[in-house]
């Protein structure tokens, strides 16, 4: 059984590009959140889809958008990239629904780097 | 402000003894939390969870409390073993949604 998977693993950038990352949630998980990662510090939560809608966002810039689609993966893209993006980014997978108090399974991120 | 709070500074620990983290947390009211370990250049895996109405939680060699009043958690690692070695991360859970707040994490270094 296949886990989360993203890709790519590793991706550079410059200032002002634009960039898509991708997930594709651990086999029977329809709840996919985003999660960004700086050096040193804990994730920050980004945004979550459930049922191909953007159920909650966190406290980031409309330059982070997102996609869920039927199979369940998704997609975080980033516009007009700042050097602040560099980060490693994280998906994460569970079961949604109410009361949705289940464990989140982590993907192995992707690093980004804005130069 | 919204802060959770883990020890910054790494914890020593020789084989075999009790590491112990904390987490604190202020302007939460948190519904659950919960553990993960995270590995260098590694996605978080999850350890354990412990909700509001729960003083404490095992899973094998760990155990987890979780006091409300004082908003604190502690985690413990028994018989630690260098395998133990990793950053923990403690989250906090506040709507039934699974959105999680991360604290920036504790490094353990458990030395034979």
């Amino acid at each position: 059984d296949a886990g989360v998977t993203q890709s790519p693993t590793h991706l550079i950038k410059t200032r002002g590009q634009q960039v898509t990352l991708r997930c594709s949630p651990k086999s029977g998980h329809d709840t996919v959140s985003w999660y960004q990662q700086a050096l040193g510090q804990g994730p920050q939560f980004i945004f979550q889809y459930y049922e191909e809608e953007e159920r909650q966002r966190g406290n980031f810039p409309d330059r982070f958008s997102g996609h869920q689609f039927p199979n369940y993966s998704s997609e975080l893209n980033v516009n007009a990239l700042l050097l602040g993006d560099s980060a490693l980014y994280l998906c994460a997978s569970s079961l949604g629904g109410s009361l949705s108090y289940n464990e989140q399974f982590f993907g192995p991120g992707t690093r980004l780097t804005v130069l | 402000s919204q802060k959770i709070e883990q020890n910054s500074e790494a914890l020593n620990i020789q084989e075999g003894k009790t590491a112990t983290l904390t987490c604190n947390y202020t302007n939460y009211s948190p519904a659950y939390l919960q553990w993960y370990r995270q590995d260098p250049g590694r996605g978080p895996v999850f350890l354990l969870l412990i909700r509001e109405n729960e003083k404490e939680k095992r899973k094998e060699r760990l155990k987890v409390t979780f006091d409300t009043t004082l908003k604190q958690s502690l985690f413990h690692i028994t018989a630690s073993q260098p395998a133990d070695s990793a950053t923990y991360l403690c989250a906090l859970g506040t709507d039934s949604w699974g959105k999680l707040q991360f604290g920036a994490g504790t490094q353990v270094v458990v030395t034979p």
